[in-house]
């Protein structure tokens, strides 16, 4: 049984450029979210998606980020002009929909700086 | 107001002996789960324990048990025998049945255990 997984684990980029990751939950999770965590804090809500549905979306995700899960399956999230502010770890995690105390799990996320 | 507290920065612990780490909520909502979360230095969040809001009994994981005090709104993660690999960021989270199910994360508490 593979876990989340999550595409690219590091990236450098340049303040402006454009950045994707990639995120492929647990195969049977029809739910998938995506957060994000800078040093020293708690991840915060992004957005999630139940099946293809991004069924909602935090105030933190900006018009500069686009999350899609086109086919239900993998997700990717796109910030695009990057700023130094967005360095921070962005995390994938799946879950089933059907029950409150189903588990959330997390991939082992993606760190982005912008230098 | 911040929904998770976790009050303690960073803790230390003598390897074998336990440790409590400390989370208050804070929620309207009847219906709600209690997850704590260790994450190492690699960055992966990893699911330790989960608490129902109706569960009559302190959930329990192995080493890990949750002290769960309905009436205070506290959900104390408590880690018997501790090892160094126990070493690490804990986080509390709270998921809430009316808040689409995604999870709310406290600010952390840095364990470290001494040999």
């Amino acid at each position: 049984d593979t876990g989340v997984s999550q595409d690219p684990r590091h990236k450098i980029t340049k303040r402006g450029q454009n950045v994707t990751f990639r995120c492929d939950p647990i195969s049977e999770h029809n739910r998938l979210y995506w957060y994000r965590q800078t040093l020293g804090q708690g991840p915060e809500f992004l957005t999630y998606f139940q099946n293809e549905a991004q069924l909602e979306k935090s105030r933190l995700l900006s018009d500069r980020f686009s999350a899609e899960r086109p086919k239900g399956s993998f997700s990717t999230l796109e910030i695009q002009r990057t700023e130094q502010g967005d360095s921070a770890m962005y995390l994938c995690a799946s879950s089933l929909v059907q029950a409150l105390g189903n588990t959330i799990y997390f991939g082992e996320g993606s760190w982005l700086t912008v230098v | 107001a911040q929904k998770i507290t976790q009050t303690q920065p960073g803790m230390f612990v003598q390897e074998k002996e336990a440790v409590t780490l400390d989370c208050t909520y804070d929620t309207s909502d009847p219906s709600y789960g209690l997850f704590w979360y260790k994450q190492p230095s690699s960055g992966e969040m990893i699911f330790l324990i989960y608490q129902g809001s109706y569960d009559q009994q302190n959930a329990t994981e192995g080493r890990y048990s949750l002290n769960f005090q309905k009436a205070r709104k506290s959900a104390n993660l408590v880690i018997s025998a501790s090892q160094l690999g126990d070493s690490a960021m804990y986080f509390c989270a709270m998921r809430e049945n009316n808040a689409g199910n995604m999870l709310t994360f406290g600010g952390g508490t840095r364990l470290m255990v001494k040999p």
